[in-house]
């Protein structure tokens, strides 16, 4: 098993720019998040999902979406990137609310 | 505004000594979990404490939950160069359902 995994590693983009980081995981997890990591901050959760088609909002949503069409896939998408968003993007799964959260390596985005 | 509040935010030690990281807050926690995030990496899960006085054992870590569940520590007995990392306390609030609530982190080095 892979666990979760994440594309791109790393991204720059310029103000203004879309993009969609994906993340997907193989072990049949009903439940999925998006977390953010500033620089000596913690971990903060920007949207989850329960299962395919449930998506909710999570702490700081404001300038992200998601979708959930599968079981296995959680991408989210930035619209209209801001030098705020630069950050470190954190992708994990869990079989149920309070099971162990496994994250996957990370997306290191950088907006200019 | 910062839930847990994790101190020290750094430490840098020598090989054999012993540490201790703490994880405080003013809020009751209906579980409380310890993670070890190493660089360019995701959270790996360590330990979750769900009760009141709970101890819990990893091999040379030692993990404590507040008796009023507002707190935790996490002690390391004779530390070694593996152990460096960035360790994170993360807690669901009672009566909070899904949400994780990260600290900023305590960053480890131990040195040879």
């Amino acid at each position: 098993n892979a666990g979760v995994t994440q594309t791109p590693k790393f991204r720059i983009l310029k103000i203004g720019q879309s993009m969609t980081l994906q993340c997907t995981q193989d072990m049949n997890h009903n439940y999925m998040y998006w977390y953010r990591q500033d620089p000596g901050m913690g971990l903060k959760l920007i949207y989850y999902s329960v299962g395919a088609g449930i998506t909710d909002k999570g702490e700081v949503p404001n300038g992200y979406n998601v979708s959930r069409s599968t079981t296995e896939d959680f991408p989210l998408r930035l619209e209209l990137a801001a030098p705020s968003q630069t950050s470190v993007y954190f992708c994990a799964s869990s079989a149920g609310i309070t099971d162990t959260q496994y994250f996957g390596p990370g997306t290191r985005l950088t907006v200019l | 505004t910062q839930l847990l509040e994790q101190s020290p935010q750094f430490l840098s030690i020598q090989e054999g000594e012993n540490l201790t990281v703490y994880c405080n807050s003013s809020s009751v926690f209906s579980s409380l979990q310890w993670y070890r995030q190493e660089p360019g990496e995701g959270p790996v899960l360590l330990v979750t404490v769900v009760t009141g006085g709970e101890v819990k054992k990893l091999k040379r870590l030692t993990f404590q939950f507040g008796d009023a569940r507002k707190d935790s520590s996490l002690h390391i007995t004779a530390a070694q160069p593996g152990d460096t990392g960035l360790y994170l306390c993360a807690g669901r609030l009672i009566n909070s359902g899904y949400a994780l609530n990260f600290g900023k982190g305590t960053s480890l080095l131990v040195t040879p």
